[in-house]
């Protein structure tokens, strides 16, 4: 159980392209989900929160504007880059929980490679 | 607040030995505590946690990890790792909401 699943796993574009990542919550509802981005040898940065019915919470540093988040649903989160430049290449990844205590663990997505040319 | 420190960014070992990877946390409220592994262009997956109790976690793929609250520390140990062990291992603090992850640990393992 608790399977996420996020789409596309490698995306290659061209720059100034906008890009959509999609991440699933496929057996469980999720009214939260997380978007990570990690950079190579590096771990994983929280770039938003998203909450079903609202705006997404975004960390400190992140660009609204350049990473729109949708929550729509309560299995479906969306993370567009748009406008995207060689800089946003990285692996980005999506988790959510399960439940809705404070001592649940996230499940994570494979997570989505964006390299742009 | 919180914080967590792997002490190590690569961990070789010969296939069969025994490893452990450190991880030191900080935290200002509950301590919730977890290990991930991710294996080349994956995602993360939980490998045990933390939450209250036992202080010895049991998880999966033979890996365990002890909270030790004294020294603010949870290692996670194998007592005989194998080749598909082969993984970047992130010790991670937190829980539904706010988690924050280690830089991360890269086991080699070594036929």
């Amino acid at each position: 159980g608790a399977v996420v699943s996020q789409h596309p796993s490698w995306v290659i574009c061209k720059s100034g392209t906008s890009v959509k990542i999609e991440c699933r919550s496929l057996d469980f509802q999720a009214t939260t989900m997380f978007w990570y981005r990690q950079f190579p040898k590096q771990s994983l940065m929280l770039m938003a929160t998203s909450n079903e019915g609202s705006k997404a919470t975004y960390e400190q540093g992140v660009e609204k504007d350049k990473f729109l988040i949708n929550h729509a649903s309560l299995t479906l989160s969306t993370l567009t880059v748009t406008s995207a430049h060689p800089e946003d290449s990285s692996f980005y990844i999506c988790s959510a929980n399960q439940g809705v205590y404070s001592n649940q663990p996230q499940h994570f997505g494979d997570g989505t490679r964006l390299s742009i040319l | 607040a919180q914080s967590v420190t792997q002490l190590d960014s690569q961990v070789p070992v010969f296939e069969e030995a025994p490893v452990e990877l450190r991880c030191n946390y900080s935290s200002s409220v509950s301590v919730y505590l977890f290990w991930y592994v991710q294996y080349p262009n994956q995602g993360l997956q939980l490998l045990l946690k933390y939450l209250s109790g036992s202080t010895l976690v049991k998880g999966i793929n033979g890996f365990e990890a002890e909270f030790n609250k004294s020294q603010t520390s949870f290692h996670l140990r194998k007592p005989s790792v194998h080749i598909s062990d082969t993984a970047e291992y992130f010790c991670a603090v937190g829980g539904y909401q706010k988690v924050t992850f280690g830089i991360g640990t890269k086991l080699q393992v070594i036929p």
